[in-house]
Formats: structure tokens, sequence, C-alpha cells
């Protein structure tokens, strides 16, 4: 049983660039959350997405969307790109809604901005 | 709002010493906590977690209570491992508010040999 997958594993891209993020959920998982962890700190919560909408969102800006397929695998997308936006962008799913404690994390996305 | 505080790091240890990496938080309500641990290159993986007051969560020789009444959950481990070399988070979802975790900053422990 595969666990939470992302891809890319690495990404460099150019202030001002736009970027998606893709994300699977472990088998069974129906919600998805993502969250921005910078350099040394810990993970910020960005939004969560449940039936193919956001259900929650942290303190982001509009830059950050995303969105949730059928399958429940889920994008990040990031418009505008800062210097700021460099960070390891992790993927989180939940079983049973969401309304679980249970989160099993992906291994990331290191995005880096230039 | 809600948050958590952990102990600043990095942390070092020889091998077989004692463990503590403190936790506090602030919440309302009845929130879960919880200690993820995150090895260099890799995500989160959920080390303990206590859902309620006076639980103790435990795993891997770590153990670490839900103490309502100082709003801590530190985390230990009696005797530490080469192998344990890591960064801890303490995290709590407050239930409130739906599902969203909120983490500390995060320990960086090594473990000498």
């Amino acid at each position: 049983d595969a666990g939470v997958t992302q891809s890319p594993t690495h990404l460099i891209k150019t202030r001002g660039q736009q970027v998606t993020l893709r994300c699977s959920p472990k088998s069974g998982h129906d919600t998805v959350s993502w969250y921005q962890q910078a350099l040394g700190q810990g993970p910020q919560f960005i939004f969560q997405y449940y039936e193919e909408e956001e259900r929650q969102r942290g303190n982001f800006p509009d830059r950050f969307s995303g969105h949730q397929f059928p399958n429940y695998s889920s994008e990040l997308n990031v418009n505008a790109l800062l210097l700021g936006d460099s960070a390891l962008y992790l993927c989180a799913s939940s079983p049973g809604r969401g309304i679980t404690d249970t989160q099993y994390f992906g291994p990331g996305t290191r995005l880096t901005v230039l | 709002g809600d948050s958590v505080t952990q102990m600043e790091g990095p942390v070092t240890l020889s091998e077989e010493a004692f463990l503590t990496i403190n936790c506090t938080y602030t919440a309302t309500g009845y929130p879960s906590l919880f200690w993820y641990v995150q090895y260099p290159g890799e995500g989160l993986q959920l080390l303990l977690k206590a859902t309620k007051a006076d639980d103790k969560g435990s795993n891997k020789g770590f153990e670490a209570t839900y103490r309502k009444e100082t709003t801590s959950f530190h985390l230990e481990k009696g005797s530490v491992q080469v192998s344990d070399s890591a960064v801890y988070f303490c995290a709590l979802n407050p239930k409130s508010t739906g599902n969203q975790f909120y983490f500390g900053t995060g320990t960086s422990l090594t473990v000498i040999p």
C-alpha cells in the first residue's frame, strides 16, 4: 500500500512564475491538506480539501490555490512566485472525511525560487 | 490563538543519555497533541499522540503525557540511540476549528556514539 506521494521532488523557479505541485493521498483517504515548511521552521497550514472543495484555509494569500480531483488527488498552485515562497511543501492525507486526528505526510516537494 | 512552543535546539546527546524536549501549548477547548519526527530529506512521521488530558502517548521508547494543568506535552526517552537523530516537532489539533494542525518550530537532536 503506497503512502502519500508527491511530485515533483524538487523544483526551481524564478520570481513571478507560477508552479503546480501534486499529491496523491494514501489509499482510502479522502481529505488532503497542504503545508508550507520554511527552512528551520515548523509546517504552516495552507488549506485543506475535501469533496473537491476547499474546506479550511490558513493565513496564506490568494496566490496560493488548490484543487482536488474525484480520485482525491490534489494540486497546489502558487502564482506570482516570491523569493519567500522557497520552502518544502508537504501534503498530508486523512481518512474519514478528515475529522479524525490521523494525518499521513508525504515526503514533500522542495521549491526554490530564484 | 492556538499555538505550540517547543524547546530551542539543537540538542546533542551521547548514546544512552536521557532525552527531554519541552513543549507547551495554547489552545481553547480540548486539543489533541502530537509529536512528529522528521529524518533528513523525508516528510513527517507521527511518533505519538494523546487526545485528552492525562493520556500518555508512547512509541519506540518515546513517551509524552498530556498535562492540561501545565498545558504541556514534553517528549522523553530514557536511552537515546544514534538512530534517533532527527528533528522533532510538537503539534496540536485544536479540533474546534476543523482539522488544522499547528506545529512548533522543531528541535534538532543529534546523538553521538
